[in-house]
This record gives C-alpha cells, structure tokens and sequence, in this order.
C-alpha cells in the first residue's frame, strides 16, 4: 500500500521567501508528525496533529513556522519569511492511533535549502 | 523530559562481524524506546521498538536490542553485519503518558567493509 508522501522532495528558496511542504500520510492515520532534521543530526519534533487538531506545537522554532491539517488527513507546514538557519530536511510521519507505542512511519522528506 | 545519547557518530565494522550500536536514555517517566534506520534520501523506517513488555526485543533484518534499566541503556545489535546494513542508525524515546511524539539521538553512521 502507498507510504507517507511528501512533496516537493527538494526545495530552493531565496531568503525571506514563503514555503509551503506537504505532507500525504497514510489513509486512516489518526495521528500526524512534523520533525526537522539538520544536517548530521537527529530529526527534532516540530508538531502534532491528532485528526485536525493541533495538539502540540512546542518544538516549532518561531512564529514564522505554521502547520495546519484542516480536514484530518494532508497536512502542510508553511514557513514564512524563510532564513538560512531553516535549511533542513523537514519529516512527516503518521501513525495508526493517538498515543503509545504505535510505529511512526516516515516520509522520504523534503530537503529545504534557503540561499 | 526525554533525552537520548548515542555514542559513536560513526562506526566501521568488518562484514560478517558483529554489530554494536549503543544508546543510552533520560527519560523521567517509563520510556519507550524505538531503533530507526535510514537510508540515503529515505525515510526512517522502524527497526524495532520496546514498549515494557520483554526486555530484549527483536526486529527486522536481524537487529536486537536488550531494555537495561539499571544502566538506562538501549544497545542495538546484529550478530553478523552484511553490506546492505550500511545505513545511519537513530535511537528514539518518548514517554509513555504522551502522544508518542519522539526524541531522537543524533544518530550513529554505520559503514561494513567488505
């Protein structure tokens, strides 16, 4: 069956450029994941989506950084007056149920350079 | 809160050897602790995960890992390395009252000679 998709896979932006990532999880996925990952380091968690609520927006990094997920299943975030420091591969991840231990499954990502 | 140390951001093993791949944990509240691996211009895909129930958990393509409290340790292992496991290696951790969201170490890049 299809994955988690995201599009675009790669994106350019010059600096103070708005973006928009999408994020395609699986269908019926109740919960949804947004992690950066910089260079040589470890996914960082941005935001959660249980259907279309928002239920935690701790880890995004600043009030340029806006994700929403309005009908409960495709979800995009949007950066807003992109910097350098926001070159990073953004993740989607979906995963069956809210909650516990259930398996996160990934998106191939989109590889963010802002020049 | 939640934290994960992996030491060794890059580890060479001969094929055919074992593999050792070492995470240690923080966490204040009964963790879950996950394995993903990544290949190039991939996604990360689950390897194994333990959730409280055995303390040694087996995964996918041979990978182990064994759930050591006392030592907040969550070591990944493979008891004969082959070439397609060339990949990086990331260790995870979330909480159990939480929604699952996880916190991952920064990764250990595992490179097997022929």
């Amino acid at each position: 069956g299809a994955g988690v998709s995201q599009s675009p896979r790669y994106k350019v932006a010059k600096r103070g450029q708005d973006v928009a990532l999408r994020c395609d999880p699986i269908s019926g996925h109740v919960s949804l994941f947004w992690y950066q990952q910089a260079l040589g380091q470890g996914p960082e968690f941005l935001t959660y989506f249980q259907n279309e609520a928002q239920l935690d927006k701790s880890g995004l990094p600043s009030d340029r950084f806006f994700a929403e997920r309005p009908e409960g299943s495709v979800s995009t975030l949007k950066i807003q007056r992109t910097q350098q420091e926001d070159s990073a591969v953004y993740l989607c991840a979906s995963s069956t149920l809210a909650g516990g231990p259930y398996e996160q499954y990934f998106g191939p990502g989109t590889r963010l350079t802002v020049t | 809160a939640q934290s994960v140390t992996q030491l060794g951001s890059h580890v060479s093993v001969s094929e055919g050897a074992l593999v050792l791949l070492r995470c240690n944990y923080s966490s204040s509240v009964p963790p879950y602790l996950f394995w993903y691996v990544q290949y190039p211009n991939q996604g990360l895909q689950l390897l194994l995960k333990y959730t409280s129930a055995a303390t040694l958990v087996k995964g996918i393509n041979g990978f182990e890992a064994e759930f050591k409290k006392s030592e907040t340790s969550f070591h990944l292992t493979k008891p004969s390395a082959h070439m397609s496991d060339a990949a990086e290696y990331f260790c995870a951790v979330s909480d159990q009252a939480g929604a699952n969201n996880l916190f991952f170490g920064t990764g250990t890049r595992l490179t097997v000679i022929p």
